[in-house]
């Protein structure tokens, strides 16, 4: 079993949709998690950061993260066009030398 | 404007030749890595160096060499040794090793003549 697992799509849904990405992980230690987002050919850049369980609201983008499931998710609604690209999960049990853990990715098309 | 630097965008390495990326980062991070990213297969880590003058190998450092002699360059020579060198190669920086976030560069594709 891979530590993180994440479908890689790809994932196609009308202009407007409410979007939901997951992560399964199986380290109970990890306490981080992010959500990256990649544009084609570009460098992922940060979209947001939890820590611990819970929710994390951010324009139209909620961050979930259930512990005792070891399950993440990445909500977005009203989705755009814009929001088209490779979506990341990454963890990290924290610990000094402790390095992430990222998901495949899921590739997402918002079509106009 | 802090950041990510990576050099060049598009790199071409000739048979048996070595080449070397380039990785900047104005941010003071303490921790820097390299990853290689294939379609499908997400990131993978070739090394990585949590203070200046010390780096440790990550999961696919066979062909790969690394040397962190300031804190904000991270530079990485692809070796003639490593055989399949075609890939998206990112650099990333964290503000130290307690599980913070990471930051990445715009990346190299490496592309073998």
């Amino acid at each position: 079993q891979k530590e993180v697992e994440q479908d890689p799509g790809p994932l196609s849904v009308p202009e407007g949709a409410i979007v939901s990405l997951n992560c399964t992980y199986s380290n109970s230690a990890f306490q981080y998690f992010m959500w990256y987002r990649q544009y084609s050919r570009k460098g992922p850049e940060l979209l947001m950061y939890t820590y611990s369980s819970g929710n994390k609201e951010d324009g139209r983008f909620t961050a979930q993260v259930d512990k005792s499931s070891k399950y993440i998710s990445l909500f977005i609604r009203d989705s755009q066009p814009s929001d088209s690209a490779t979506y990341l999960c990454a963890m990290s049990a924290g610990n000094y030398g402790q390095n992430f853990v990222f998901g495949p990715g899921t590739r997402l098309s918002v079509l106009p | 404007d802090g950041g990510i630097t990576q050099s060049p965008k598009y790199l071409f390495r000739k048979e048996g030749q070595n080449v070397t990326l380039s990785c900047e980062q104005n941010l003071n991070h303490d921790a820097m890595y390299w990853y290689r990213q294939d379609p499908g297969q997400g990131l993978r880590l070739i090394y990585y160096s949590q203070i200046v003058n010390d780096f440790q190998k990550g999961d696919i450092a066979e062909g790969y060499s690394v040397s962190r002699e300031k804190k904000e360059s991270f530079p990485l020579t692809v070796t003639s040794a490593q055989k399949n060198p075609t890939a998206f190669y990112l650099c990333a920086s964290r503000q130290d090793n307690t599980g913070k976030t990471q930051y990445f560069g715009p990346g190299t594709r490496l592309l073998v003549l």
